[in-house]
């Protein structure tokens, strides 16, 4: 049971490629995530998933895709890499309880430069 | 808007004092709670977790949490600091009826020895 992996660990960008973060999990859970994390400012939710075919958007939306064609999976893609979006990635996962999102279970991270 | 605010950003205790972490949130309806620990350059776990059973919340490490909705508060607690304990730790609210975590920005604990 690996729980939350994602790859790459690390990733430098040029300003204007476009990348895409890997997030899988082998929990079963409907709920997947992903947050950027900022010095001083916690981390801040970019687009979540509550099952398969279903997205949308949290926080700090733009810039970034999702889908989710499987339980397991949930890639993150940059679609035009600005320096802005220079953060530490996470995903996570978790079940849905009572209609809403349970304990969340985090990724080791990606840590992206856009230089 | 609901939201979450961690009163202190940085906190410095004496190995074996007492640790007070505070949070405070808005919310419309009773929310369920986390505070989640970060140790440097790893990723986030799970201390404790308040979804309206138990206002005193025991978690992992000797760490709990009293939810006081007359104060809208959350404080975490340890009776007695370790040096292990420095690290990071997110105090997070989700509103309820929503897929939505949200995080404070966090308090960085500091422990001297």
């Amino acid at each position: 049971n690996a729980g939350v992996t994602q790859t790459p660990k690390f990733q430098v960008l040029k300003t204007g490629q476009s990348m895409t973060l890997q997030c899988a999990q082998d929990m079963n859970h409907e709920y997947m995530s992903w947050y950027r994390q900022d010095p001083g400012m916690g981390l801040r939710l970019i687009h979540y998933s509550v099952g398969a075919g279903i997205t949308d958007q949290g926080e700090v939306p733009n810039g970034y895709n999702v889908s989710r064609s499987t339980t397991e999976d949930f890639p993150l893609r940059l679609l035009s890499a600005a320096p802005s979006q220079t953060s530490v990635y996470f995903c996570a996962s978790s079940g849905l309880a009572g209609g809403q999102a349970d304990t969340q279970y985090f990724g080791p991270g990606t840590r992206l430069t856009v230089l | 808007a609901q939201s979450v605010t961690q009163l202190d950003s940085h906190v410095s205790v004496s190995e074996g004092t007492p640790v007070l972490l505070r949070c405070n949130y808005s919310s419309s309806y009773s929310p369920s709670l986390f505070w989640y620990v970060q140790h440097p350059n790893k990723g986030l776990q799970l201390l404790l977790k308040y979804t309206s059973a138990a206002t005193l919340v025991k978690g992992i490490n000797g760490f709990e949490a009293e939810f006081k909705k007359s104060e809208t508060s959350f404080h975490l607690t340890k009776p007695s600091a370790h040096m292990s304990d420095a690290a990071e730790y997110f105090c997070v609210v989700i509103p309820r009826g929503t897929y939505k975590y949200i995080f404070g920005t966090g308090t960085r604990l500091k422990v001297l020895a």
